[in-house]
């Protein structure tokens, strides 16, 4: 079955420590997205990539890195810069073609800052 | 089994004239709905949303009306315009177990359709 994989599930991190969340699809699709969630708000865009070897930042990129070294993997580093980066990641991948839409969205990453 | 359903992939309206936007979920744990809008080669951004306990949210152009006995929420845009055009997404998410109780673990979590590809004609 083909989908998006998010691991780990649930990630504990220490206050100023860098931490790497994994995203990996085998759908062949060329895009990718990171979004952020925090309870009652919706998905916010913190980095996307239409391609491997590139990315852009999205609404929210401040405090966070990301790469696309192969088409089927998308990692995101949240980094010490983050000032709050408690909350619920998720991963997805989206393809568009003549009215006929897909979205695949992992299962999501919950991180909490300890 | 999909518990959120956008039937309708694509829709074209003439500018000026009203969008209608059809979500069905089949979740009743689910208890907020919202509506992301994707343009081609970017990532789908956050547009509006409603919670269970209203049953109309507006703002400007687009509102969001839900009826939860039908399990059913449509956004509606008037007037439409061509910059509309792009793939719109409905989410419903619930942070209530099985036991109706507020759980921490699934607030956050967001359920998202296929897609309608909105095609607003000059």
């Amino acid at each position: 079955d083909g989908g998006i994989t998010q691991s780990p599930k649930y990630l504990f991190r220490k206050e100023g420590q860098n931490v790497t969340l994994s995203c990996e699809q085998n759908l062949n699709h060329d895009a990718m997205y990171w979004y952020r969630q925090d309870p009652g708000q919706g998905l916010r865009l913190i980095y996307y990539s239409q391609i491997v070897n590139d990315f852009q930042k999205g609404d929210i990129a401040e405090g966070y890195s990301v790469s696309r070294e192969k088409k089927e993997s998308f990692p995101l580093t949240v980094t010490s810069a983050q000032k709050n980066p408690t909350a619920f990641y998720l991963c997805a991948s989206i393809t568009t073609g003549w009215g006929n839409t897909e979205a695949f969205f992992g299962q999501g990453t919950r991180l909490t800052v300890v | 089994d999909q518990q959120v359903k956008q039937n309708s992939p694509s829709l074209s309206v003439q500018e000026g004239r009203i969008s209608i936007l059809n979500c069905d979920y089949t979740n009743s744990m689910f208890d907020y709905f919202l509506w992301y809008k994707k343009y081609p080669a970017e990532g789908p951004t956050f547009l509006i949303s409603i919670s269970s306990i209203k049953d109309k949210n507006e703002d400007g152009r687009f509102t969001v009306f839900l009826n939860k006995s039908a399990k059913h929420l449509s956004l509606h845009i008037v007037p439409s315009q061509p910059g509309d055009s792009a793939v719109y997404f409905c989410a419903a998410d619930g942070a209530k177990n099985l036991s109706g109780i507020w759980d921490n673990t699934n607030a956050g979590k967001s359920t998202f359709g296929d897609g309608t590809t909105l095609t607003v004609k000059p």
